[in-house]
């Protein structure tokens, strides 16, 4: 497809689960980013990718979050231990570099029970 | 220390009249600044930008201003249309930073 792919769009897990949310961005793109939205928030800015730099990790939230990107393309965010305040909107765009518009996927709709 | 700011959560506009939405930021280092917009269920898509060198940028219906000094920008929707409610994102970048930071966003009604 032409646009960023985030799958799944909805992930229902227990408390303590680990979950795996995963980005294809826009193909050629070389900065990858993961917000998040909580319900009645804002973006919250997690991490950033772009090209072969070492990522900007200062938004993650704990330890308890990891985000890769294999082959500058696909990206995985991972969390473990999922708490009951990592419900949100996790949200992935791209963009053709540094200091561009991004373009976003849907989005990935956690809930922790 | 929240650095893009939108003090308005919500603006209610009657269709055809002007809709201005507004966003202050506090870092001087930011020199790019973007508007998106986001529907329910949806990411946000942008819908215009404006570079700190210039002080407005128009697009159809949309127009941005930026003044530096106050470290304000706003965005004029004319006219709105009932299409245009949505949540409006402002987000600025510094060019040593590379990621976007986001306001809180400004749900919009357009009222028929």
């Amino acid at each position: 497809g032409a646009g960023v792919s985030q799958s799944p769009s909805n992930k229902v897990t227990e408390k303590g689960k680990d979950v795996e949310l995963r980005c294809d961005p826009i193909s050629g793109h070389t900065a990858l980013y993961w917000y998040r939205q909580s319900l009645g928030q804002g973006l919250e800015f997690l991490i950033y990718f772009q090209g072969n730099s070492a990522p900007d990790k200062s938004g993650l939230p704990s330890d308890r979050f990891s985000a890769e990107r294999t082959g500058g393309s696909v990206s995985t965010l991972t969390i473990q231990r999922t708490q009951q305040e990592d419900s949100a909107v996790y949200l992935c765009a791209s963009s053709l570099g540094s200091n561009e518009k991004l373009f976003f996927g849907s989005g990935t709709q956690l809930s922790v029970l | 220390d929240q650095q893009v700011k939108q003090n308005s959560p919500s603006l209610s506009v009657q269709e055809g009249r002007i809709s201005i939405l507004n966003c202050d930021y506090t870092n001087s280092m930011f020199d790019y600044f973007l508007w998106y917009k986001k529907y329910p269920a949806e990411g946000p898509t942008f819908l215009i930008s404006i570079s700190s060198i210039k002080d407005k940028n128009e697009d159809g219906r949309f127009t941005v201003f930026l003044n530096k000094s106050a470290k304000h920008l706003s965005l004029h929707i004319v006219p709105s249309q009932p299409g245009d409610s949505a949540v409006y994102f402002c987000a600025a970048s510094a060019v040593n930073a590379g990621k976007s930071t986001f306001g809180d966003g400004t749900t919009l009604t357009v009222k028929p």
